[in-house]
């Protein structure tokens, strides 16, 4: 199995840009995913195939990729956006999450 | 629109069987983009990926725990199931399932159920 290592906490002023990084070999060859969790709700798809995003979600957000990290940026963060944020990718028909990062909008 | 249904039972004891259901609507679990993933994630912890039933009903488990579950679907009710023997207080969890679009590359998941709490107490 492999693992996907984010940082556990980033903090963000309103109006700022912040980025959340998801470390594993995996994702040297295949693509991330990030999801959105607010308390108490499903999770969200905001970003899939490192760079693609969903109609529904605004372009604040985006991702990117460089070897094995992937990033999730969130321009111009919103008091809305404060949440737990979780990479996943794909490995040998398996799937794995990244470790959760809590974005915190100060 | 396509939604998704978790469905079982909230306690369950230690040592016995766990059975999930996902009931789906909005698409159909023959369509040969689609398949179903079940995802656990313990009460403030991290979410957690557990099983994928593709439409070919080819199955994907979780390493670290692939002795102890069994996924399976129902097409004609739109139900995949996910089954969990063996249970101990550490898989006290929210379950959700989640239809993915999944290949060799990548499994993205746009569409999840609300999820179910599953408390494993005697």
């Amino acid at each position: 199995s492999y693992e996907l290592t984010q940082p556990p906490s980033v903090s963000v002023s309103p109006g700022q840009t912040t980025s959340i990084t998801c470390s594993g070999d995996p994702l040297g060859d295949k693509y991330a995913c990030w999801y959105q969790q607010k308390p108490g709700q499903s999770p969200v798809l905001v970003i899939y195939q490192d760079t693609r995003r969903p109609s529904e979600i605004p372009e604040r957000f985006s991702g990117s990729k460089s070897g094995t990290t992937a990033t999730l940026t969130i321009s111009g963060t919103q008091a809305m956006d404060e949440a737990d944020y979780y990479c996943q990718a794909w490995d040998s028909n398996t799937g794995v999450f990244g470790t959760g990062t809590k974005v915190s909008v100060l | 629109q396509v939604t998704m249904k978790e469905s079982g039972p909230v306690l369950v004891k230690p040592t016995e069987t766990l059975t999930l259901t996902c009931t789906v609507s909005g698409f159909s679990l023959s369509n040969p983009k689609l398949g179903v993933s079940w995802i656990r994630q313990p009460p403030g912890k991290a979410l957690e990926w557990l099983a994928h039933i593709f439409s070919n009903d080819e199955k994907s488990y979780s390493s670290s725990l692939k002795s102890r579950l069994t996924i399976s679907k129902d097409t004609s009710n739109s139900q995949a199931v996910l089954t969990m023997t063996k249970l101990g207080p550490v898989d006290t969890a929210t379950y959700y399932c989640a239809r993915g679009y999944c290949n060799n590359i990548s499994c993205p998941l746009p569409h999840w159920g609300q999820g179910t709490l599953v408390i494993v107490s005697s």
